[in-house]
């Protein structure tokens, strides 16, 4: 049974360029939540999808970045016109149904923009 | 909205002593939620408490939560270099699930 996939691991972007995170959550999960993690910091929480439908983007920046868990496919994390500060690991997690459930992580992508 | 404290941000321990990280909610929780990411690595979930005053163990690690649902320690017998990392609470309020910051253990051989 595969856990959550994540790809790619590690993305290098330069500035300006778009970046595409793509995340594969557990089979049977239809929940999948993205978060942003800087170095040797905490875990910074993003948005919150279901199938076709964001459920809390609260913690998403209010531009260049968007999320999208389609019908099918895997979820997309988009984040356009990339800028140093956007370095980071980027988890996905999923579960099979609401937030308050046990989470189960992917192994994330390292995202560096030159 | 919600907020999650967890202290310390980072501790450093000789093998052998013990260690504990206190996580502290805003508001009352529904449950609260433990995660351990080893360095270079992702999170991953250790435990779950639900009930006022509950206490768990995991061979070496002792989970509790607080009798008002407003806070929750780990504690961790005898360390080992096993237990590096950084463990991270999450707590559950109305569906709304936030992560403390964080605190990273260290472990001297």
């Amino acid at each position: 049974n595969a856990g959550v996939m994540q790809n790619p691991r590690h993305l290098v972007r330069r500035r300006g360029q778009e970046a595409r995170l793509r995340c594969s959550p557990m089979k049977g999960h239809s929940h999948v939540y993205w978060y942003r993690q800087l170095p040797e910091e905490g875990l910074k929480f993003m948005v919150y999808l279901q199938k076709e439908n964001i459920i809390d983007e609260s913690g998403m920046p209010k531009e260049r970045f968007s999320a999208e868990f389609p019908k099918e496919g895997p979820s997309i994390l988009r984040i356009q016109q990339v800028v140093r500060g956007d370095s980071a690991a980027y988890f996905c997690a999923s579960s099979p149904s609401t937030r308050g459930n046990e989470q189960f992580f992917g192994p994330g992508t390292r995202l560096t923009v030159l | 909205g919600q907020q999650v404290m967890q202290i310390p941000q980072y501790q450093h321990v000789q093998e052998g002593e013990d260690f504990t990280t206190y996580c502290n909610s805003s508001t009352t929780l529904s449950n609260i939620q433990w995660y351990k990411q080893r360095p270079g690595g992702h999170p991953v979930f250790l435990i779950q408490l639900v009930k006022s005053g509950e206490v768990k163990k995991q061979k070496r690690l002792t989970f509790q939560f607080g009798e008002a649902k407003k806070n929750s320690s780990l504690h961790i017998t005898a360390t080992q270099t096993t237990d590096v990392g950084t463990y991270f609470c999450a707590g559950i309020d109305n569906n709304d699930m936030r992560f403390g910051a964080g605190t990273r253990l260290t472990v001297k051989p």
